[in-house]
């Protein structure tokens, strides 16, 4: 069974950093790509980032673009997201799926989230 | 707001059939299939359609999809009350290079 654990969410204040990981297991990690989605309150899910499994190509939605950057630890099967510059709209619950969100590589797990809230 | 536009309710009785439409773009739906997710309340979303009409394993046959053009839908029949949830439709964008959402749908079963 596939199971995704994120850590790391927190109350954190407006210019600076925080950093999550997700913890997988139940599939063998490295052959998948991996990402991360977010959900503000009562709004829909916004894809965040995407990694392949090798853990190369790395791409990012322009709305986090040069302040987020995500990785993996396929030794460890750990997928991470390092943020920088939070601003208030980065407020979500942040979840780490399975897939790279197209109709051959859907979301098809997905992690219980963490909440972020940036606030001063 | 969310690229991809869906209605905010939708609703009907036990048993009934309902549609849940998603209206898009040329550069996505209209150039690539479409993924169904299923959200309770609380709870992380969960997959229930790939590429425009594949259910996952688990997923009922009651849960179907289509596509036409720059919309898609999604039909659900012999409606129940555990089907009461948040539908959200999504497509690979070609010009924003990622996944797109749409805004939401919650579906109550009266």
């Amino acid at each position: 069974e596939v199971q995704l654990l994120e850590f790391g969410g927190g109350l954190v204040q407006p210019g600076k950093s925080l950093r999550l990981s997700c913890a997988a297991s139940g599939f063998t990690f490295s052959t998948y790509a991996m990402s991360w989605v977010r959900q503000a309150p009562g709004k829909g899910p916004e894809w965040v980032s995407s990694i392949m499994g090798s853990g190369e190509s790395p791409f990012y939605a322009d709305s986090v673009k040069g302040r987020f950057t995500i990785s993996r630890d396929n030794s460890k099967n750990t997928l991470f997201l390092q943020m920088n510059n939070l601003r208030a709209e980065d407020t979500a619950v942040f979840y780490c799926a399975k897939g790279y969100g197209s109709g051959r590589s859907p979301f098809d797990s997905w992690g219980q989230g963490t909440l972020v809230t940036v606030s001063s | 707001q969310s690229v991809l536009t869906q209605p905010r309710s939708a609703s009907g009785t036990p048993g009934q059939r309902v549609t849940i439409s998603c209206s898009g773009s040329n550069s996505n739906i209209g150039s690539n299939t479409v993924n169904w997710y299923q959200q309770f309340p609380g709870t992380a979303p969960k997959l229930l359609l790939y590429t425009t009409n594949q259910r996952p394993s688990g997923v009922p046959d009651r849960f179907s999809g289509s596509k036409s053009g720059t919309s898609a839908s999604l039909a659900i029949s012999g409606l129940q009350s555990e089907d009461e949830a948040n539908y959200y439709c999504s497509s690979w964008d070609g010009s924003l290079n990622g996944p797109v959402f749409g805004g939401g749908t919650k579906l109550t079963v009266l």
